[in-house]
């Protein structure tokens, strides 16, 4: 069955550092991939999205990374603030029909 | 609108009682989605409307659980003799339709704030 799994539960960064969360997969070939962020008692929030057929993304501070040989994906978000604190979630698209499948998160907290 | 509604934001309902969620997408969107979030659990799919394609429901966890979408746009998910266990928040989202030719939005789904449902 497919899975998706995301480094950790939870991350703890020092402000000023880079924070990389990795997500894995098995038994699934995506056409994209997305990343979002989630903060306490809200809706997810799209961040970023990844074609089966690049390699890097790139948006201000963040940057993803897509090796579908390896089927993983890396999130970084370089100078890291306090307020980058919040879970973040990967998701994986597939086929017309298909349904969007996310990981179980990791929660991120970058101490001042 | 300018984003995903849902309604109601907070239920608190008796264990037995049926209760409705309402979505409202993002006007245009095709997509249709129902998740839920258990706490400090990830997302659970529950089920997905494409158009008028017969909708997905491989992720409702039960019978007691249904949902409709009316006219392609606002959809209602129904859970009958809630059970305690049946607490969480339920997220709905939207998107354009989904392909690998890409969509003018890259497929992004946009998600709602989610009714926090508190079976007691």
């Amino acid at each position: 069955s497919q899975k998706i799994e995301q480094n950790s539960e939870a991350l703890n960064i020092q402000e000023g550092k880079t924070a990389t969360l990795t997500c894995n997969y098995t038994n699934y070939s995506p056409a994209y991939l997305q990343w979002y962020r989630q903060d306490p008692g809200r809706g997810p929030v799209f961040l970023l999205l990844i074609r089966e057929n690049e390699k890097e993304k790139r948006k201000e501070r963040l940057k993803v990374t897509f090796d579908t040989t390896l089927k993983q994906s890396l999130f970084h978000i370089t100078a890291s603030q306090p307020a980058d604190s919040a879970t973040y979630l990967c998701a994986l698209g597939g086929n017309y029909g298909q349904n969007f499948v996310f990981g179980p998160g990791t929660r991120l907290s970058v101490l001042p | 609108g300018a984003g995903v509604s849902q309604s109601p934001s907070n239920k608190v309902t008796e264990k037995g009682k049926d209760v409705e969620l309402r979505c409202d997408p993002i006007s245009g969107h095709t997509a249709l989605y129902w998740y839920r979030q258990s706490l400090g659990q990830g997302l659970e799919f529950l089920i997905y409307f494409q158009g008028n394609s017969a909708p997905d429901k491989s992720g409702l966890p039960s019978d007691r659980f249904s949902a409709e979408r009316t006219g392609g746009s606002v959809s209602t998910l129904t859970i009958q003799r809630t059970q305690q266990e049946d607490s969480a928040v339920y997220l709905c989202a939207s998107s354009f339709s989904r392909d690998r030719r890409g969509s003018r939005s890259g497929n992004t789904i946009y998600f709602g704030e989610g009714s926090w449902l508190t079976v007691v």
